[in-house]
């Protein structure tokens, strides 16, 4: 089944604890992003990589980090949560540029305490 | 960056119709439509690229006016199953930047 996965889908962590949530497509997409979504703002881009070691920050990338290794897998990582990067993430894919369609994976929601 | 979209949220009867709208202070190339319903990630509902065309399929539609840098979405008779929060989003460079969202709730 052609899909975008990310783990884990729910996590809570303390300030500082750094952690990585992983997403993958088996679609052999060459776009990838990630949004976080929080109330009232809407999605909003963090990071996006449109294909192998090319990456660029969104809108807001501050605090995150992100590594496009190989096709299929671009996770997303905290070096240092703080409690204002609570929030609901989602990764999506693209087959090509970004004037296709976006397919979202199911969300991880973050709390950090 | 973010594109402005109107109304925030709109309440329709089963069988009305209603507007979304999405406007832009950067050019556009392209415009896409999202839907989320609660608990859920985004689907894909339509992308309008530059050239104004109207794109649709069942009875929800879209136009993308380019010069005026806008897009409305066009919900006709609408069905319960429309209910959720409709997001425009609009490409700059390879940034996509996505509005706040428009709650939509379809009452019997």
């Amino acid at each position: 089944e052609a899909q975008v996965t990310q783990n884990p889908r729910y996590l809570i962590t303390v300030t500082g604890k750094k952690l990585t949530v992983t997403c993958s497509q088996n679609m052999n997409h060459e776009y990838m992003s990630w949004y976080r979504q929080d109330p009232g703002l809407g999605l909003r881009q963090i990071y996006y990589s449109m294909n192998v070691e090319v990456t660029d920050k969104g809108d807001v990338p501050e605090g995150y980090k992100v590594s496009r290794k190989e096709k299929r897998n671009f996770p997303l990582i905290l070096e240092s949560p703080s409690p204002n990067q609570t929030s609901l993430y989602f990764c999506a894919s693209s087959p090509t540029r970004l004037a296709d369609t976006q397919y979202f994976g199911p969300g991880t929601r973050l709390t950090v305490l | 960056q973010q594109p402005v979209q109107s109304p925030q949220a709109v309440i329709l009867r089963e069988g009305e119709d209603a507007v979304i709208n999405c406007s832009s202070s950067k050019a556009l190339y392209s415009v896409h439509w999202y839907r989320q319903k609660h608990g859920e990630a985004p689907v894909f509902l339509m992308i309008l690229l530059k050239g104004g065309e109207q794109k649709g399929h069942d009875k929800i539609s879209a136009s993308f006016n380019e010069k005026k840098q806008q897009s409305s979405l066009y919900l006709t008779a609408s069905q319960l199953s429309y209910s959720g929060t409709y997001f425009c989003g609009t490409e700059s460079g390879y940034a996509l930047n996505f509005g706040k969202g428009t709650s939509l709730l379809v009452t019997p």
